[in-house]
C-alpha cells in the first residue's frame, strides 16, 4: 500500500532540455512535501520542499509544483545538466500524531540526463 | 567534515548472529532516524528518536532495537538476522520540523 508513488522508475533527458518528475500520494493529510537526490553508494541529499500551503517553490535550477487536489507533485529541473543524473526521491511528511518526520518515500525515478 | 556518519558501511554476516551498525551526527540535532532501504529500492522508516521518545514503526520486527547513548548517536542492534534483514540501512537526523541529513547507509548482507 504504497502512499506515495513515483510510477516512473526511470527518465532519459538530453542535456539544456527540462526534466520532469511527477509523484503521487494518497493521503490528504500530508502537509509537507520533499525532494531528495540520490547518488549511488551515498545517502539521500535534501533539494527542495514545499508546504502545503504552497503551489510552487523555487530554488535556482528546481521548482517543485504541488496540486493538491489532483494529490500530484512534479519536480522540474531547467535546465538539466549531466550532474543532475541520480535517482530522485519523493517524500511526503505525515504532520498527525506523533508520525511528524518520519518521511514516507516513493520508489524512486532514476534520472538520466545525456551530454 | 561528515555530518551524518554510519560505520561500517559493509557488513557481511551470517543467519543468526547480531550486529550492530552505528551512526553518529555533528549537527546537534536533535531527532535521529533509521530507515531501511529494500531490494524493492523502497526506503521506508524504521524508527525516530528525539532524546526521550522514540516512535516506533509497527512493522519492525522486535530483534531491530535502537539504542542512544548520547544526543549526537543512534545505533541499530539487530538481533538473530534473517536474509529478509539483507538491505541498506540509512540513518538520518534532523531538527523538529527540519529537512533530514541522510549517513552514506551501510550494506548489510545476510549469507
Amino acid at each position: 500500500d504504497q502512499q506515495v508513488k513515483q510510477n516512473s522508475p526511470s527518465l532519459s533527458v538530453q542535456e539544456g532540455r527540462i526534466s520532469i518528475l511527477n509523484c503521487d500520494y494518497t493521503n490528504s493529510m500530508f502537509d509537507y512535501f520533499l525532494w531528495y537526490k540520490k547518488y549511488p553508494a551515498e545517502g539521500p541529499t535534501f533539494l527542495i520542499s514545499i508546504s502545503s500551503i504552497k503551489d510552487k517553490n523555487e530554488d535556482g535550477r528546481f521548482t517543485v509544483f504541488l496540486n493538491k487536489s489532483a494529490k500530484h507533485l512534479s519536480l522540474h529541473i531547467v535546465p538539466s545538466q549531466p550532474g543532475d543524473s541520480a535517482v530522485y526521491f519523493c517524500a511526503a511528511n505525515p504532520s498527525y500524531g506523533g508520525s511528524q518526520g518520519n518521511l514516507i518515500f516513493g520508489k524512486g525515478t532514476k534520472l538520466s540526463v545525456k551530454p | 567534515d561528515t555530518a551524518v556518519s554510519q560505520t561500517p558501511k559493509y557488513l557481511v554476516t551470517q543467519m543468526g548472529n547480531d550486529k550492530s551498525i552505528k551512526c553518529e551526527q555533528n549537527l546537534g540535532h536533535d531527532t535521529m532516524y533509521w530507515y531501511k532501504q529494500d531490494s524493492k529500492k523502497f526506503l521506508k522508516i524504521m524508527f525516530s528518536y528525539n532524546n526521550k521518545e522514540l516512535i516506533i514503526n509497527e512493522t519492525v520486527p522486535n530483534r531491530f532495537s535502537p539504542k542512544s547513548p548520547d544526543k549526537a548517536h543512534l545505533n541499530l542492534h539487530i538481533n538473530s538476522l534473517e536474509l529478509g534483514d539483507s538491505a541498506v540501512y540509512f540513518c538520518a537526523s534532523s531538527q523538529p520540523a527540519g529537512e533530514q541529513f541522510f549517513g552514506p547507509g551501510t550494506r548489510l548482507t545476510v549469507l
